[in-house]
């Protein structure tokens, strides 16, 4: 079983969709949890963190279950400029370094 | 401010020779990262450095990886000898001593070994 399991898409949405993408992670020892983003052939960034109590920032919004060990990204609004692949990623110290990253899962958004 | 730079962006050679793959950090982070992405598959970590030191290096792949960092300052990845399966994506990021899980990467030495 992959540490950190996700839809790899590709979700293909029209402008002003919401798109949700989730991500399961198998070590319920994880402590924390972020949503990073990676552009076609770049480098990854950090998208966001992802806080127990679930956390906003302008149209994307993080959730965590750590009872059932999920983690989602909510979009709203969705831009062209959001087509990227968003990677779920763990880490198993409070730290956060080693990072553990899903595969990704890709968003092309078109007008 | 500059970001983690990492060279060369592009690396051809053949099994068996040697590749060293360079990564200058953001200034200040005592942090520095090594992640491979393999194709196919997802990222995975290689080793983290604490200044000069290497912290952690529970995901290198066996002996014919060496990391070193000398001065706390950029590091080197050297590969030798370079196997097939050893063709990706190699990553450095660096952070910032309490920043947690906030990496910044560079965009990567892509490796390809024929």
């Amino acid at each position: 079983r992959k540490e950190v399991e996700q839809d790899p898409g590709p979700f293909n949405v029209p402008e002003g969709a919401t798109v949700a993408f989730n991500c399961t992670y198998s070590n319920s020892a994880s402590q924390s949890f972020f949503w990073y983003r990676q552009d076609c052939r770049k480098e990854p960034k950090l998208l966001m963190s992802v806080y127990s109590s679930g956390n906003e920032d302008g149209r994307f919004t993080a959730q965590l279950n750590r009872a059932s060990q999920y983690i989602s990204l909510l979009i709203r609004d969705s831009k062209l400029s959001d087509s990227a692949t968003y990677l779920c990623v763990v880490t198993l110290n409070q730290a956060g370094t080693a990072l553990i990253f899903g595969k990704g899962t890709t968003l092309s958004v078109s007008s | 401010e500059a970001g983690v730079t990492q060279f060369p962006s592009h690396s051809v050679i053949e099994k068996g020779q040697t590749v060293t793959l360079r990564c200058d950090p953001i200034s200040g982070h005592d942090n520095l990262y090594w992640y491979r992405r393999v194709m196919g598959k997802e990222i995975k970590f290689l080793l983290h450095f604490v200044k000069e030191s290497k912290q952690d290096e529970s995901g290198m792949p066996n002996n014919r990886f060496l990391a070193e960092r000398t001065g706390g300052t950029y590091s080197t990845l050297k590969v030798q000898p370079a196997e097939l399966e050893d063709s990706g994506v190699y990553f450095c990021a660096s952070s910032h001593s309490g920043r947690t899980g906030e990496l910044f990467f560079g965009e990567g030495s892509r490796l390809t070994v024929l």
